[in-house]
C-alpha cells in the first residue's frame, strides 16, 4: 500500500465547475500536509499547506481529517490555467522527508 | 534568475557511464534534497542534506552517491548508470525555520536517459 495514495484520474471537467480531488495517508505519525502543482514536465509548486481547522486560498479550500486519514482539494469556478497535475504530499515535523503522491491529472475544458 | 538551478537539463548517456548532476540555489536554503520521479511512482527521495557535513539517504539511495560541496551546491551522481535509473530528477530546497510547514522549492529538473 503506498504511504499517500491520490486517484490519479484524469479529471475532465468544464470551465466553471467545481472540483474536488481525495487523498489519503497511511502514517499516522505525519505532521503536515500539503497540495502541491505540477504542470507538464515542469517542477512541482506549493499550492497550499493544509491545516487542521481547514484553509482557504481564493478559490481553492484544503481540508485534513486526521482521524480518517484524509486530505481533500477543492477548487471553485475552475478556470482553464487550473489545468495541471495535483499532488498531495504529507510530512514528517521538520519536513526532512515528504512523501508525495502519485498526483491526481485534472483538465478544464473550455 | 531562477532561484534553483539543474545542470544539465536533458542528458542521454550509456549503461555503465559515470554521470553527474548539479544543483545550485541562491534561496540561503540549508536544506536540500534529491528526488526522481516515475510515471505511476510519484516523486521519492533520493538524499537529503541539512548543512555541507550533514548527508542523509532517502528512500531509494542504493545506485547512487552525492556532495555537498557547499551550502549552495549539491550534486547527485549514479557511478555506474543503468536503465532503470531513467526518469527525471528533481532537486529541492527548504528553509530551517523549525516550521512545521516549510516550503520545499524545486529546481527545473533534470530528464535522464539511460541506454
Amino acid at each position: 500500500r503506498k504511504e499517500v495514495e491520490q486517484d490519479p484520474g484524469p479529471f475532465n471537467v468544464p470551465e466553471g465547475a467545481t472540483v474536488a480531488f481525495n487523498c489519503t495517508y497511511s502514517n499516522s505519525a505525519s505532521q503536515s500536509f500539503f497540495w502541491y502543482r505540477q504542470d507538464c514536465r515542469k517542477e512541482p509548486k506549493l499550492l497550499m499547506s493544509v491545516y487542521s481547522s481547514g484553509n482557504e486560498d481564493g478559490r481553492f479550500t484544503a481540508q485534513l481529517n486526521r482521524a480518517s486519514q484524509y486530505i481533500s482539494l477543492l477548487i471553485r469556478d475552475s478556470k482553464l490555467s487550473d489545468s495541471a497535475t495535483y499532488l498531495c504530499v504529507a510530512g514528517n515535523f521538520g519536513n526532512e522527508k515528504l512523501t508525495f503522491g502519485t498526483g491526481t491529472r485534472l483538465t478544464i475544458i473550455p | 534568475d531562477a532561484d534553483v538551478t539543474q545542470t544539465p537539463r536533458n542528458r542521454i548517456t550509456k549503461t555503465g557511464k559515470r554521470i553527474m548532476l548539479e544543483c545550485s540555489q541562491t534561496k540561503g536554503h540549508d536544506r536540500m534534497y534529491w528526488y526522481r520521479q516515475d510515471p505511476g511512482l510519484g516523486l521519492r527521495l533520493i538524499y537529503y542534506s541539512f548543512d555541507v557535513k550533514d548527508i542523509n539517504k532517502g528512500e531509494i539511495s542504493d545506485g547512487y552517491s552525492v556532495s555537498r560541496q557547499a551550502q549552495a551546491k549539491f550534486s547527485l551522481s549514479l557511478e555506474s548508470a543503468i536503465p532503470n535509473q531513467t526518469a527525471l530528477y528533481f532537486c529541492a530546497t527548504s528553509d530551517v525555520s523549525g516550521r512545521a510547514h516549510n516550503e520545499q522549492f524545486f529546481g527545473p529538473g533534470t530528464r535522464l536517459t539511460v541506454l
